[in-house]
């Protein structure tokens, strides 16, 4: 069965806080998503990668970082934790070219910064 | 800027009718729509799509109707079951195939309930 790991499903963090949020593949899909979903704005892309060590910006960058440094991990980095980033962060992946179903999504981490 | 958007927040059916989730966009360079479900804590799992060449793609109970002129799709359930109960995004994308690299735009989402 393929999938897409979240490493934590619940984690709480102080603010001014480094998060690391990982995301493990095992479907040797190219691109890797990042999503935060928060009630009455829907899924918004934070970052996304289409290839190793690439990385591209997505509507909602700031205040957080990306890294790809093997094809099946991306990791979403806060660096320094803010209140205004409790959410639900989900990661997905797709192959290269049009994925016709879309995303494979991972259960979502949930982030509360106090 | 709102590109897909789901006015809807929540929908209550009965079981056994239909349910309709609507969704708008405004960005004409879309050409492929998706439909995802989600239950509580767990990730959005792929329903249905539909592509900007066709106007209604089906799969069992599900129906995807697309209205380009319109920038309208929707989703009909038919028959609403219990275990329907979700919210569901739609999103979209432009240029596929291309070097999108499938990236998706999604809507707000709507909480569908369906009573027993």
């Amino acid at each position: 069965d393929v999938k897409v790991t979240q490493s934590s499903r619940y984690l709480v963090k102080r603010t001014g806080e480094k998060v690391f949020l990982e995301c493990v593949q095992d479907m040797d899909h190219e691109n890797m998503f990042w999503y935060r979903q928060d009630p009455g704005l829907g899924l918004r892309l934070i970052y996304f990668s289409y290839d190793v060590k690439m990385k591209e910006k997505g509507d909602i960058p700031e205040g957080y970082s990306v890294s790809r440094e093997k094809k099946e991990r991306f990791s979403l980095i806060l660096e320094s934790a803010s209140t205004n980033q409790t959410s639900m962060y989900l990661c997905a992946s797709s192959s290269a070219g049009w994925p016709s179903r879309g995303y494979t999504f991972g259960s979502g981490t949930r982030l509360t910064v106090v | 800027d709102q590109q897909v958007k789901q006015n809807s927040p929540s929908l209550s059916v009965q079981e056994g009718r239909i349910s309709i989730l609507n969704c708008d966009y405004t960005n004409s360079m879309f050409d492929y729509f998706l439909w995802y479900k989600k239950y509580p804590a767990e990730g959005p799992t792929f329903l249905i799509s539909i592509s900007s060449i066709k106007d209604k793609n089906e799969d069992g109970r599900f129906t995807v109707f697309l209205n380009k002129s319109a920038k309208h799709l929707s989703l009909h359930i038919v028959p609403s079951q219990p275990g329907d109960s979700a919210v569901y995004f739609c999103a979209a994308s432009e240029n596929a195939g291309g070097t999108s690299y499938g990236k998706l735009t999604f809507g707000q989402g709507t909480i569908l309930t369906v009573h027993p």
